[in-house]
């Protein structure tokens, strides 16, 4: 069985920093692209950022260009992602998506809240 | 950058009538469509990819059709459970971005 579990999140002041993990399980990691997509509270769903499968290519949302970070380690079947200079508006639920053979996204995990505010 | 617009915002239907949810590309996607379902509390859940496959374990009642920048997700016949918020998303686009529709709410009339 596929599982994907979100950690790292909280509140953090504006322009602080918070790093997200995601442990996966039940599948070959290594093989798969992973997203992360976020949900403000009461809205609707954000792609924030793109890992392929070997950590090499790499994609981000213009709202976190330069700011956030995106990273994996296969060995240990895990997902990461380095917010820096947080603003109110990334307050939101941050999921780490599984794709599939294409662009779209097979498996969800539970997410993790991020609050930004002073 | 692909905009997706789903309509309408909320449909209001009674539980064994039929759901037609609208999604549309601002440029062509060709199929490259998904269709998820979110519940309150909830991860969404895959239902369609492709524009018209049914994802694993996903019911027969569930169907995607369309190509290009017209979308359709039809639910035949609306169960209890079905009440949710359903997303259409594009994975076409050059760079790769990922953009989700706006949402639409099926609630119980």
């Amino acid at each position: 069985e596929v599982q994907l579990v979100e950690s790292g999140g909280g509140l953090v002041q504006p322009g602080g920093s918070l790093r997200l993990s995601c442990a996966a399980s039940g599948f070959t990691f290594s093989s798969y692209e992973m997203n992360w997509v976020r949900q403000a509270p009461g809205k609707g769903l954000e792609w924030v950022s793109y890992i392929s499968s070997s950590g090499s290519t790499i994609y981000y949302a213009d709202s976190v260009k330069g700011r956030f970070t995106i990273s994996r380690d296969n060995a240990k079947n895990s997902l990461y992602l380095q917010m820096n200079s947080l603003r109110a508006e990334d307050t939101a639920v941050y999921y780490c998506a599984k794709m599939g053979r294409d662009g779209y996204h097979d498996y969800w995990g539970q997410g993790t809240l991020v609050t930004v505010s002073s | 950058e692909i905009v997706m617009t789903q309509s309408p915002a909320t449909l209001s239907v009674s539980p064994g009538e039929r759901a037609t949810l609208s999604c549309r590309a601002s440029q062509s996607v060709s199929s490259n469509l998904a269709w998820y379902q979110q519940k309150p509390g909830q991860a969404p859940r895959l239902l369609i990819y492709g524009a018209s496959t049914r994802a694993t374990g996903i019911p027969a009642r569930f169907s995607g059709s369309g190509s290009g920048t017209e979308f359709t997700l039809t639910i035949s016949s609306l169960q209890s459970e079905d009440f949710a918020v359903y997303y259409c998303q594009q994975y076409n686009n050059w760079p790769p971005t990922w953009t989700f529709g706006q949402g639409t709410k099926v609630e119980i009339k």
